[in-house]
């Protein structure tokens, strides 16, 4: 199994910040990589999949970047709604693993 | 609109079995792998199992050998999950999602309670 790893596990912003999470491969994933946010309560949604491609309806100052083994999730202009934990997950292999989350809270 | 709209709770005792259910709608059902996710509570996602909707070939993790089934009704838009041999770690909400490598739809998650 391909393990993924997030850091930082939690994360304190304020409103207009700019955010990175991180999220590193045991091993090559190549672009095969999504991003979800989810809500207390709530399904995961879809952000960012094949590590940078925006998914429809999601706003814009979310992006991705990366490939191989190390990863980005940026969130430019930090709004209210966007405090939530944050996975990655790695399609190259199964089982799709997913890391253990980042939980984005207010500072 | 794509849904994917999953049973309700369940509550069962350690050893029982429990069959979930997703049911889509909104897109053609064949075209699309389902794939299922738990999550326990305060914890990560756990990757279970996928189906191929079109040929109904299954894959499952090692984590679940021998107690896992995925199965589809093609006809019915539905896609099914039963866990075996259940015990009181397996309590967790129970996620279908669509696409083999996108994840784009998911449904609203089905809360499995394990508990003598």
């Amino acid at each position: 199994d391909i393990q993924m790893t997030q850091s930082p596990t939690s994360l304190y912003a304020s409103v207009g910040d700019r955010v990175t999470i991180t999220c590193r491969a045991r091993q090559y994933i190549g672009t095969n990589l999504n991003w979800f946010q989810q809500k207390p309560g709530k399904a995961p949604n879809l952000l960012i999949h094949a590590a940078v491609n925006l998914q429809v309806g999601v706003p814009s100052r979310f992006s991705g970047s990366g490939s191989g083994t190390d990863f980005t999730l940026t969130i430019t202009s930090l709004q209210s709604e966007d405090f939530a934990t944050y996975f990655c997950q790695q399609t190259y292999s199964i089982p799709h693993t997913f890391g253990q989350g980042t939980k984005l809270e207010s500072k | 609109q794509v849904q994917l709209v999953q049973s309700g709770a369940e509550v069962k005792k350690p050893g029982a079995s429990v069959t979930l259910s997703c049911k889509a709608s909104g897109y053609t059902f064949s075209n699309y792998a389902v794939h299922w996710v738990r999550q326990a509570p305060g914890q990560s996602l756990e990757w279970m199992g996928w189906i191929n909707t079109g040929n109904g070939k299954t894959m499952y993790s090692q984590d679940f050998q021998g107690r896992l089934t995925i199965t589809r009704d093609t006809p019915a838009r539905t896609a099914y999950m039963e866990l075996s041999s259940l015990r009181s770690e397996d309590t967790a909400v129970y996620y279908c999602a669509r696409d083999y490598t996108i994840y784009d739809y998911w449904g609203q998650g089905t809360l499995v309670t394990v508990s003598s």
